[in-house]
């Protein structure tokens, strides 16, 4: 069975600092995999996804990063803002979607 | 607008009273699923359904029923809700680009 894993759990980072969150999973047989941003008590926004068949997806200040045989992906988010602050989940896709945890981004002012 | 849309929002019932949350969508996407969302445990996919009268179980499916008698729609039922169904549920659809888009998603209380 598919497992993912985010770290860190929760970040908190100074406005304008670039970060990186990390994703791993450990069935590389995947068709691809998505980044999503959920707000408190809100649905998923999706980010960017990166087909099996790529290395990396950008959409503005944002660039994901995929190595399907090490079973990672990270994000980047460059010149952060207070109003990137929210949790990050990665998702893989074989058939079935399997999420990673999440990780909870705090951007202060 | 391209959307998915559930009904309803929250939800607060008794053990053993049967509940549907329905979960339209109206992109034409082939695929659609839904989840559960715990604290801890991240997003669960419960059922998805690849095509019209085509569904599959995910990782945990039970005490749960879907159908996918429309390409649209794609209910699901809980016929006699238990406490640990208390959670937060979420319909996701998925089109040819793979991309896929969540409703906005269902609290559901069983006391």
């Amino acid at each position: 069975k598919q497992e993912v894993t985010q770290i860190p759990a929760a970040l908190s980072v100074p406005e304008g600092e670039n970060l990186v969150l990390n994703c791993s999973f450990t069935d590389s047989a995947i068709y691809n995999l998505q980044w999503f941003r959920q707000d408190p008590g809100k649905g998923l926004t999706s980010l960017l996804l990166i087909q099996s068949s790529q290395r990396e997806q950008t959409s503005g200040r944002l660039n994901a990063s995929l190595d399907k045989s090490s079973g990672r992906s990270t994000l980047y988010i460059a010149a952060s803002q207070p109003g990137d602050s929210a949790t990050y989940l990665c998702a893989v896709n074989g058939n079935q979607f399997y999420f990673g945890t999440g990780t909870s981004l705090t951007v202060i002012p | 607008e391209a959307q998915v849309t559930q009904n309803p929002r929250y939800l607060i019932t008794v053990t053993g009273k049967k509940l549907t949350v329905t979960c339209s969508q109206n992109m034409n996407h082939e695929y659609m699923s839904w989840y559960r969302q715990d604290p801890g445990l991240g997003l669960r996919q419960i059922y998805y359904s690849m095509n019209v009268e085509v569904t599959d179980k995910g990782d945990v499916p039970e005490g749960y029923k879907v159908s996918r008698k429309e390409k649209r729609n794609f209910p699901l039922i809980l016929e006699s809700p238990s406490p640990n169904q208390t959670s937060l549920y979420f319909c996701a659809s998925q089109g040819q680009s793979y991309e896929q888009y969540f409703g906005p998603g269902t609290r559901l209380t069983v006391t």
